[in-house]
């Protein structure tokens, strides 16, 4: 599948502040960039999705921005509380998706 | 309105033997896909279901099959067993109509093979 790195793999932010997630990717021809949270012994929950003909989306404390000229997409999560603390997923693709490895996220109180 | 379930949540098999996972999409989809997840890694794509037939394919061995059925839930198979199968199963499902294909993932099925 496609190639996709994700930095940094884990990220300790105090509560209140932002945090930056941000995946690069090989050449493609996707269309679809999802991000996913996954919380210990559950599946990956949709947080938010973006698709190429947009640069930014914003939902609520949530955004994310799509270059596809540089290849990359990255995560904001501003005002983080304790329970933004999960691992985090970029992926994209369009019927089959390609995973990052994740970023462990601790958002400390 | 329920997501994409998936059955049984947690299962022990031994080596060699033969699992069925099983997926119910979420209401309105009609495409189903099988991802693998390892402890500590991302979810690797298995296979997809479209239309009762194996749409597309990741890079899987053929112990791995499945089956879609009208109702557009879906089965996993893994026969063979091996230890290196243990993982998190996850279906996910899509909708071939309507404004772009957004993705949603179940809970996943934990297979642990001794």
């Amino acid at each position: 599948g496609e190639n996709v790195e994700q930095h940094p793999s884990t990220l300790s932010v105090q509560e209140g502040d932002s945090a930056v997630i941000k995946c690069t990717y090989s050449d493609s021809a996707s269309n679809y960039f999802p991000w996913y949270k996954q919380e210990l012994g559950k599946g990956p929950q949709l947080i938010i999705d973006i698709r190429s003909n947009v640069g930014e989306k914003k939902d609520q404390r949530i955004a994310v921005t799509l270059n596809k000229t540089a290849k990359h997409f990255s995560l904001h999560i501003t005002e983080t509380q304790p329970e933004d603390s999960a691992v985090y997923f970029c992926a994209l693709g369009d019927y089959k998706l390609s995973f990052g490895a994740g970023t462990t996220v601790t958002v400390r109180a | 309105d329920a997501g994409v379930t998936q059955s049984p949540t947690h299962l022990i098999k031994t080596r060699g033997q033969q699992v069925t996972l099983r997926c119910s999409p979420k209401s309105g989809h009609d495409t189903v896909s099988w991802y693998q997840q390892a402890l500590g890694q991302g979810p690797q794509f298995i296979f997809q279901y479209y239309e009762e037939e194996e749409r597309q394919r990741g890079n899987f061995p053929d112990r791995f099959s499945g089956h879609q059925f009208p109702n557009y839930s879906s089965e996993l198979n893994v026969n063979a067993l091996l230890l290196g199968d243990s993982a998190l199963y996850l279906c996910a499902s899509s909708s071939s109509t309507g404004a772009g294909n957004t993705i949603y993932f179940g809970e996943g099925s934990w297979l642990t093979v001794v």
